[in-house]
């Protein structure tokens, strides 16, 4: 089916490992982002990538960094996972984020839990 | 900068009442606006979008939205609650099409 697909769906680090988020999209869209959830505080964009080969910082980018691999594939890495990264990541992208915004399609997010 | 405000972070309507979810945003230029919703234990859907065209935005599932300048809002009605629109739902803003600025939600009740 097509759409943003996100892995793992859960993860359970403790304090100081490392990890790598996997997002792949297969509807061609240009711009991807990766947006944290916590209760009460809404969504937050963490880091976008407006196209193939450019990455900038969101609202909450410290103790994270990203890669756009290709045009399908955008990852989010915790170097040094701290329990304050305790939280719910989605992944989103869109076609065209500066011509006409249209809205995000969304992956079915990552749980993750640092201990 | 822009940013987005949702009053109320919890709202119970009947089955079969109005539904109303009030949003008000922050922007210093036209901003765009949109509001999600979001099922347990899954993404964002899109319900429906405000790009400049009709003030009057209808979506899916019978909702709908109107943008009002002089109010700065953009809030969301459906004339009559079903118990499957039960969820979170979340209003955004954007200028630029790159960064959006969610609201912290409203989770809607509904009761049978």
């Amino acid at each position: 089916n097509a759409g943003v697909t996100q892995t793992p769906k859960f993860q359970v680090l403790k304090t100081g490992q490392s990890m790598t988020l996997q997002c792949a999209q297969d509807m061609n869209h240009n711009s991807m982002y990766w947006y944290r959830q916590d209760p009460g505080m809404g969504l937050r964009l963490i880091y976008y990538s407006a196209s193939e080969g450019t990455t900038d910082k969101g609202e909450v980018p410290n103790g994270y960094n990203v890669s756009r691999l290709n045009k399908r594939e955008f990852s989010l890495r915790l170097e040094s996972a701290a329990p304050s990264q305790t939280s719910v990541y989605f992944c989103a992208s869109s076609l065209a984020p500066g011509t006409g915004p249209g809205g995000y399609t969304f992956g079915s997010g990552t749980r993750l839990t640092v201990v | 900068a822009q940013s987005v405000t949702q009053l109320g972070s919890h709202v119970s309507v009947s089955e079969g009442a109005l539904v109303l979810l009030r949003c008000n945003y922050s922007s210093s230029v036209p901003p765009y606006l949109f509001w999600y919703v979001q099922y347990p234990n899954q993404g964002l859907q899109l319900l429906l979008k405000y790009t400049s065209a009709a003030t009057l935005v209808k979506g899916i599932n019978g909702f709908e939205a109107e943008f009002k300048k002089s109010e700065t809002s953009f809030h969301l009605t459906k004339p009559s609650a079903h118990m499957s629109d039960a969820a979170e739902y979340f209003c955004a803003v954007t200028a630029t099409g790159n960064q959006f600025y969610f609201g912290t939600g409203t989770s809607l009740t509904v009761i049978p």
